[in-house]
């Protein structure tokens, strides 16, 4: 499979406690994203990377939300004392400036945080 | 915050039927692209149409670009029940290439 892969891909947790979610993109993308969604909404940005490089972060990633990306391949984005608020989709996606901006996404990791 | 709005929100029609979604957008932008999203899953990459295109196809899928009215349509023509999803345009921005902007989302059931 040469997709992009998230894990887990679904995660309950209690309040308060802290999860994290995996993004490995397609093989040699460059850039990936991290989207979040919620039912009956469009995906919302959140953060992407060029390589290992954070380039741009939206008002919605509270301080409790940080993301890496330490060798420029694989992702991680991190919730800290995860609130009801909090669930959503996560979505992780990829892209390569060979591919003309299009971007391509995972199947999305489900966080219900009771 | 969301750069597009889709219309309509939702549609039903019947097999064999063409489903035409619309899309509006607020900034200038590059190109527009169209997912798709089946219930509970990731967005599948439809279609991406430059802002120097007027109309793209795709199979059963057409697109238009009116980039003087910042707007879009997606017309799926011989619907199939398989075709029952969300579908979203996104779009990037003329001042950061880089990222997309989604809309709401048109919710489309087709039934057999």
């Amino acid at each position: 499979d040469t997709g992009v892969s998230q894990n887990p891909r679904h995660k309950i947790t209690k309040r308060g406690q802290n999860v994290t979610f995996r993004c490995d993109p397609i093989s040699e993308h460059n850039r990936l994203y991290w989207y979040r969604q919620t039912l009956g909404q469009g995906p919302e940005f959140l953060t992407y990377f060029q390589n290992e490089a954070q380039l741009e972060k939206s008002r919605l990633l509270s301080d409790r939300f940080s993301a890496e990306r330490p060798k420029g391949s694989f992702s991680t984005l991190e919730i800290q004392r995860t609130e009801q608020g909090d669930s959503a989709m996560y979505l992780c996606a990829s892209s390569a400036q060979s591919s003309g901006n299009t971007i391509y996404f995972g199947e999305g990791s489900w966080l219900t945080v009771v | 915050s969301q750069q597009g709005e889709e219309d309509p929100q939702a549609l039903s029609i019947q097999e064999g039927e063409n489903a035409t979604m619309n899309c509006s957008y607020k900034t200038s932008i590059n190109n527009l692209q169209w997912y798709r999203q089946n219930s509970g899953r990731g967005l599948v990459h439809l279609i991406l149409i430059r802002s120097n295109e007027r109309e793209k196809h795709s199979g059963r899928l057409r697109v238009t670009l009116d980039t003087s009215k910042k707007s879009s349509s997606l017309l799926i023509t011989a619907s199939r029940a398989a075709d029952t999803a969300s579908y979203f345009c996104a779009t990037d921005a003329i001042y950061n290439t880089d990222k997309l902007i989604f809309g709401t989302g048109t919710r489309l059931q087709v039934f057999p």
